[in-house]
């Protein structure tokens, strides 16, 4: 089974401007979730997806947000890009059927995005 | 709120050599725990993880217990290789119907031959 994909991996932009950042999940997978990565705040929640709805959503601002298709496919955007948004960002999928927190989250190998 | 708090790093070993990483929690249900790793330049990947008290996981010779008396999640590993050079993450998962993860501050471990 392929694992998860992000694409792309690395991207700079420039304050401002926003973004958009893919995932594609294991196959099979329904929920998919969204993480951010920085050596000051470590790993931090952003949101989570589940049959295209949003099922839990970290502490970030809205200019995060997110989205989910009927192939669980899922994508990020990030509005106004500040130089704090520098970072990896990590997807997760699971199968997301157990509900109670017990599934593993398998991870993708993130996008790494700078903003200059 | 839950958390996750990790032994402060970095650690450096020599090959062989006994390793524990400390891990306690806090959290207001019953939890599932992980340890994740982290290689240079990758993603998380699942190393381990226990879903209900006294459970033990396991995986390629690291080991760890779920203790809920003293909320703990150590990790330990009898004789480390080289190949062990990464950073850890141990992380809970709140049984509440979603998927969250709420990790900790992650441990770099250098292996030296």
């Amino acid at each position: 089974k392929a694992g998860v994909t992000q694409t792309p991996r690395y991207l700079i932009k420039t304050r401002g401007q926003q973004v958009t950042l893919s995932c594609s999940p294991i196959s099979g997978h329904r929920s998919v979730s969204w993480y951010q990565q920085t050596p000051g705040q470590g790993l931090q929640f952003l949101f989570e997806y589940f049959s295209e709805t949003q099922r839990n959503k970290g502490n970030f601002p809205g200019r995060f947000s997110g989205r989910q298709f009927s192939n669980s496919r899922s994508e990020m955007n990030v509005s106004t890009l500040e130089l704090g948004d520098s970072a990896l960002y990590l997807c997760a999928s699971s199968p997301g059927t157990s509900g109670w927190g017990t599934d593993t989250q398998y991870f993708g190998p993130g996008t790494r995005l700078t903003v200059l | 709120g839950n958390s996750v708090t990790q032994m402060e790093g970095p650690v450096t070993l020599s090959e062989e050599a006994f390793l524990t990483i400390n891990c306690t929690y806090t959290a207001t249900g019953y939890p599932s725990l992980f340890w994740y790793v982290q290689y240079p330049g990758e993603g998380l990947q699942l190393l381990l993880k226990a879903t209900k008290a006294d459970d033990k996981g396991s995986n390629k010779g690291f080991e760890a217990t779920y203790r809920k008396e003293t909320t703990s999640f150590h990790l330990e590993k009898g004789s480390v290789q080289v190949s062990d050079s990464a950073v850890y993450f141990c992380a809970l998962s709140e049984l509440v119907g979603n998927e969250k993860l709420t990790f900790g501050t992650g441990t770099r471990l250098t292996i030296i031959p």
